[in-house]
């Protein structure tokens, strides 16, 4: 079951900037970290925001993300063609479980 | 280099029982939570189970509790997932997941291995 909420999709041109959000609860993103993980076709999710807004090693600074409340947003500024993917949010939850959101496909145009 | 391989997934009829391993080379396992995390065919992730490095704190979906167990040996670095009373709706790619205990935060990623329950 999903628990967080992200729109299906998103888009932009070449060198735009497109932002996702995720909605959760005051048990998930209310409450602890918020994650964000890409998934390009056929391969395995890669870990692209630790922490609300900490960026891995080797992540450009393309990628940034940012938390409020119960919500949460990732950032792709400077948009590339490398960056269509679908993209979800995660978060643990105080009922002792992680959650993932519903995913986003970002196109590139 | 990290790296994380899965193996035993295939095809099951329902009601059946799988047992899934996750063989982790190039850090120190037993230093480290992991979790599976799985994939039904086109549709988003799904958190499955995790487990704490000493093996003592293990967590689970409610759609697999009951009938799945998480399981570790430290000595051999692998972890396990046994899957039992298998339903369709268990079809997915099983990926194993280096990860932080009771957070979202998964770090490494294995390649994944298909699960499918079919008659």
């Amino acid at each position: 079951q999903y628990v967080l909420t992200q729109p299906p999709s998103a888009s932009g041109t070449p060198g735009q900037r497109v932002t996702i959000s995720c909605s959760g609860s005051s048990s998930n993103i209310g409450s602890n970290y918020v994650y964000w993980y890409q998934q390009l076709p056929g391969t395995a999710p890669k870990l692209v925001i630790y922490r609300n807004n900490q960026r891995p090693s080797g992540v450009p600074d393309r990628f940034s993300g940012s938390k409020s409340g119960t919500s949460a947003s990732l950032a792709i500024s400077g948009l590339r063609s490398e960056d269509e993917a679908d993209y979800y949010c995660a978060a643990w939850d105080d009922s002792l479980t992680g959650v993932f959101g519903t995913g986003t496909k970002v196109t590139v145009l | 280099e990290v790296q994380l391989l899965e193996s035993g997934g295939g095809l099951v009829q329902p009601g059946g029982s799988l047992r899934l391993s996750c063989a982790a080379s190039g850090f120190t396992f037993s230093n480290h939570d992991m979790s599976w995390v799985r994939q039904a065919p086109g549709k988003g992730l799904e958190w499955v189970s995790g487990i704490s490095y000493s093996g003592e704190t293990i967590y689970y979906a409610d759609s697999v509790k009951g009938r799945f167990t998480l399981s570790r040996d430290n000595s051999k670095s692998t972890l396990y997932l046994q899957m039992n009373s298998l339903r369709a709706e268990d079809t997915a790619i099983y990926y194993c997941t280096k990860s932080q205990f009771t957070s979202g935060w998964f770090d490494y990623w294995g390649q994944g291995t298909l699960v499918t329950v079919s008659s």
